[in-house]
């Protein structure tokens, strides 16, 4: 069964430094890869996404995650933080057609 | 372009109550997902229907339902409410041929006493 797991489900990090929010995956089959992160109050918002095609995917924000068999990961990077990014972000398997499996989430704080 | 609409935002029930969730997708999305959001059990798959047919069904018992009407809007049913129904409940549409790609709404908070 394919599934994803998030490994920290707090980050703190001091604004201008790097965010790194982890996520493991498993699967039997090439997967199809998200990120989504979560302010307060609103729904998810899609900020990259992995579908077999360059390994290194960028997405909205400044965010960038690079997809490693070897190591079966797929880790959402961003170089220098800003205040705005304090969310909560998830990663997310797509099995089926329409049918996303989420991780239990990281909540990225920045502080200043 | 407008973006995925729920209503009600919020909605306040009690147990053995049924309530109903509406989501209005993207217009041209035909296809909607549901999942609900617990602090417990996180992000979880509910259904997905496409022109009116559900597709994938998540582990839920069967007090939740859906439908899918003629205009992709779609609606959830959650019937004899208990106190674990509570959570917040997310749409999401996505256009035919770009599934990878599905655009969320603000969600319905349910809250069951």
């Amino acid at each position: 069964a394919q599934s994803v797991t998030q490994l920290g489900s707090h980050v703190s990090v001091s604004e201008g430094a790097l965010v790194l929010l982890r996520c493991n995956y498993s699967s039997s089959v090439p997967p199809y890869l998200f990120w989504y992160v979560q302010y307060p109050n609103q729904g998810l918002q899609l900020l990259l996404k992995y579908t077999s095609a360059a390994t290194l995917v960028k997405g909205i924000n400044g965010f960038e995650a690079e997809f490693k068999k070897s190591e079966t990961s797929f880790h959402l990077t961003k170089p220098s933080a800003h205040m705005s990014d304090a969310a909560e972000y998830f990663c997310a398997v797509r099995v089926n057609t329409d049918k996303l499996i989420f991780g239990t989430g990281t909540r990225l704080q920045v502080f200043p | 372009k407008a973006g995925v609409t729920q209503t009600p935002r919020y909605l306040i029930k009690t147990r053995g109550q049924q309530v109903t969730l509406s989501c209005s997708p993207i217009s041209g999305h035909r296809s909607v997902s549901w999942y609900q959001q617990t602090p417990g059990q996180g992000l979880q798959f509910l259904f997905e229907y496409f022109s009116e047919t559900q597709r994938n069904k998540g582990n839920f018992p069967g007090r939740f339902s859906g439908r899918q009407f003629s205009n992709s809007r779609s609606e959830m049913n959650v019937s004899t409410l208990e106190l674990g129904d509570s959570a917040l409940y997310l749409c999401a549409s996505s256009l035919v041929g770009d599934a990878d790609t599905q655009y969320f709404g603000p969600g319905t908070r349910l809250t069951v006493l």
